[in-house]
């Protein structure tokens, strides 16, 4: 079946490193990969895009890759501050007629001051 | 204005009440969805609705109903609540045109059910 994997671990950093979530799929062929930001008691909100034929989309200071071999996907924060602290959720969706996005159960950041 | 609101916000209920979830956008989106999300296992697909005329079942159905009374408005309801309907339930919309189907989200509402 299809499945996407997420750290369940949250990830604790310190202010102003580079914060590496990680988000893996299995038994998928995506047309492209979603990040999305989530805070505590809110719902997610739209962070970046990645297609199938990109190997890496930036946005501020935010960067996603995206490896279709070794179908995985890496979301990097530079910079990080402690108002990046939040759950992180990938999304893959196929490109076929029908509803296919598919969530991960999302990774929690803490960014220590 | 919040494009996607929900309502209510936090409901407390009792095993075997009947429960409705409202789910209001002004994005002028067709596609619409609702999802539950609990600890550790992320978020999970209820029904979705393309647009007015189209409802689908998503993967966890069961125990659920919709009803899409317009563009902008798609309800969930419980007909007969049990305690492991305890959750955060999101409604969300989106618009493919783009290419994408990326999701806009509500506030989500905390249903308890003791």
């Amino acid at each position: 079946s299809q499945k996407i994997e997420q750290n369940s671990e949250a990830l604790n950093i310190q202010e102003g490193k580079t914060a590496t979530l990680t988000c893996n799929y299995t038994n998928y062929s995506p047309a492209y990969l979603q990040w999305y930001r989530q805070d505590p008691g809110r719902g997610p909100v739209f962070l970046l895009l990645i297609r199938e034929n990109e190997k890496e989309k930036r946005k501020e200071r935010l960067k996603v890759t995206f490896d279709t071999t070794l179908k995985q996907s890496l979301f990097h924060i530079t910079a990080s501050q402690p108002a990046d602290s939040a759950t992180y959720l990938c999304a893959l969706d196929r490109d076929t007629g029908g509803f296919k996005t598919i969530f991960g159960a999302g990774t929690r950041l803490f960014v220590k001051a | 204005d919040a494009d996607v609101t929900q309502t209510p916000r936090n409901r407390i209920t009792k095993t075997g009440k009947r429960i409705m979830l409202e789910c209001s956008q002004t994005k002028g989106h067709d596609r619409m969805y609702w999802y539950r999300q609990d600890p550790g296992l992320g978020l999970r697909l209820i029904y979705y609705s393309f647009d007015v005329k189209d409802i689908n079942k998503g993967e966890i159905s069961d125990g659920y109903s919709v009803s899409r009374q317009a563009q902008a408005k798609f309800s969930l309801s419980l007909e007969s609540a049990i305690p492991n309907q305890t959750a955060l339930y999101f409604c969300a919309t989106s618009d493919p045109g783009l290419g994408r189907d990326t999701q806009y989200f509500g506030p989500g509402t905390r249903l308890t059910v003791l």
